[in-house]
């Protein structure tokens, strides 16, 4: 299995609260996601990075930011959470080789705002 | 803005059969698309990766065709068995190495 952990597994958090979410590599692979998935919604984008400091937005981004400082970790924060940001969020990694490369998924973050 | 469709209704069949999943994609044209495989509380799973000059790739049980004239790929799980039980997901690429996702096809395999 590709190196990539989440943490944490599971989180209740309280709405209004600040909430980050952590994904870890040791494959040293360019390029990192967050998802969210939601049922009768699939996997939707939130923000990606193509490198270190390097992000960009996905199609469901506000209320949420990112950070990468280094190539191994890709952060996830809520500034301020809302109800409508429970949900079960995915991080992925793949690396860029020319014609286009596979995407590994982390186990997942179930995060709950009550 | 993209645009990728696949069946909302879980398709149940019956072991040994085919099972056939439709992706269907608008408004561009990726330089290749990509099959997952999801079970439940689990992040998605590599399967197929077909490119745009390609026309059809198998892997075992699995074929993906790939028809950019009609914007579809199909993806077939032949002699399909009860661990085939998942629910498949289709992901054209565009722009930039970002990776959209199809909502999912659910397969129910039954015995």
């Amino acid at each position: 299995d590709a190196g990539i952990t989440q943490s944490p597994r599971h989180k209740v958090t309280e709405t209004g609260t600040p909430v980050t979410l952590r994904c870890h590599q040791t494959e040293n692979h360019r390029y990192m996601y967050w998802y969210r998935q939601d049922p009768g919604h699939g996997l939707r984008l939130i923000h990606y990075s193509y490198g270190v400091k390097d992000t960009d937005k996905g199609e469901v981004s506000d209320g949420y930011s990112v950070s990468r400082s280094k190539t191994e970790d890709f952060l996830l924060t809520l500034e301020s959470a809302t109800s409508s940001q429970t949900s079960v969020y995915f991080c992925a990694i793949s690396e860029s080789r020319g014609q286009g490369t596979e995407a590994f998924f982390g186990q997942g973050t179930r995060l709950t705002v009550v | 803005s993209q645009k990728i469709e696949q069946n909302s209704e879980a398709l149940n069949i019956q072991e040994g059969k085919t099972a056939t999943l439709t992706c269907n994609y608008t408004n561009y044209s990726p330089a290749y698309l990509q099959w997952y495989r999801q079970d439940p509380g689990r992040g998605p799973v590599f399967l197929l990766l077909i490119r745009e000059n390609e026309k059809e790739k198998r892997k075992e049980r699995l074929k993906v065709t790939f028809d950019t004239t009609l914007k579809q790929s199909l993806f077939h799980i032949t002699a399909s068995q009860p661990a085939d039980s998942a629910t498949y997901l289709c992901a054209p690429r565009y722009g930039n190495n970002r990776l959209a996702f199809g909502k999912g096809n659910q397969v129910v395999v039954i015995p």
